[in-house]
């Protein structure tokens, strides 16, 4: 089974300040794990993705996640915020080559970004 | 440019009624799959495709229905709405080839009265 907690649904920072989602997951074989974004009224759109290879991976936009195996780990970062990066942002990781990949999902963390 | 497309950003239709929301994408996957996000219960996943004419039930199948005669499309059917079912609806297509990551549709807000 595999499942996904990310820590903290509410998430403040100021422009320009450091942004830290948390995303730790569990499953039974090497995962796949991705980071999306939502904005108001419209779909999931992919921020990265972690397959195989390389841990520290970069996505759209600025941002970056590193996969630490020992913790279980996914968390998303970037170093500077900006008001456009307010939004809901999900991890989510899928078991390789099962179940059609079918992803777990986290239930989300709002970013809100202050001027 | 990749693109999932969903009949219809927002519907309003009555208790009871049956309602069918249409998803559509133009890439080939193998993978098609239908979700509801409400607010604090994250996305959750009522139905999932891997090949045409083959479906699976997700955490939330109940008081729903699939079909998915097409490789491009993906039907969720209500077949008789209830106000419970009031939500954003998001379909989202995937492959292998791409590591699985998941294509969404810009969602179709659904309310039932």
């Amino acid at each position: 089974a595999q499942s996904v907690t990310q820590l903290g649904s509410h998430v403040s920072v100021s422009e320009g300040a450091l942004v830290l989602l948390r995303c730790n997951y569990s499953s039974s074989v090497p995962p796949y794990l991705f980071w999306y974004v939502q904005y108001p009224n419209q779909g999931l759109q992919l921020l990265l993705k972690y397959t195989t290879g390389a841990t520290l991976v970069k996505g759209i936009n600025g941002f970056e996640a590193e996969f630490k195996k020992s913790e279980t780990s996914f968390h998303l970062t970037k170093p500077s915020a900006h008001m456009s990066d307010a939004a809901e942002y999900f991890c989510a990781v899928s078991v390789q080559r099962t179940n059609a990949g079918k992803s777990t999902f986290g239930d989300g963390t709002t970013l809100t970004v202050k001027p | 440019d990749v693109k999932v497309t969903q009949s219809s950003r927002y519907l309003v239709k009555r208790t009871g009624e049956k309602v069918f929301l249409e998803c559509v994408q133009d890439m080939d996957h193998e993978n098609m799959f239908w979700y509801r996000q409400d607010p604090g219960l994250g996305l959750r996943l009522i139905y999932f495709s891997y090949d045409v004419k083959m479906k699976e039930k997700g955490d939330i199948p109940e008081g729903y229905s699939v079909s998915r005669e097409k490789k491009e499309r993906f039907s969720l059917i209500l077949e008789s709405a209830s106000t419970n079912q009031t939500s954003m609806y998001l379909c989202a297509s995937s492959t292998i080839l791409a590591g699985y990551f998941q294509y969404f549709g810009p969602g179709t807000r659904l309310t039932v009265t």
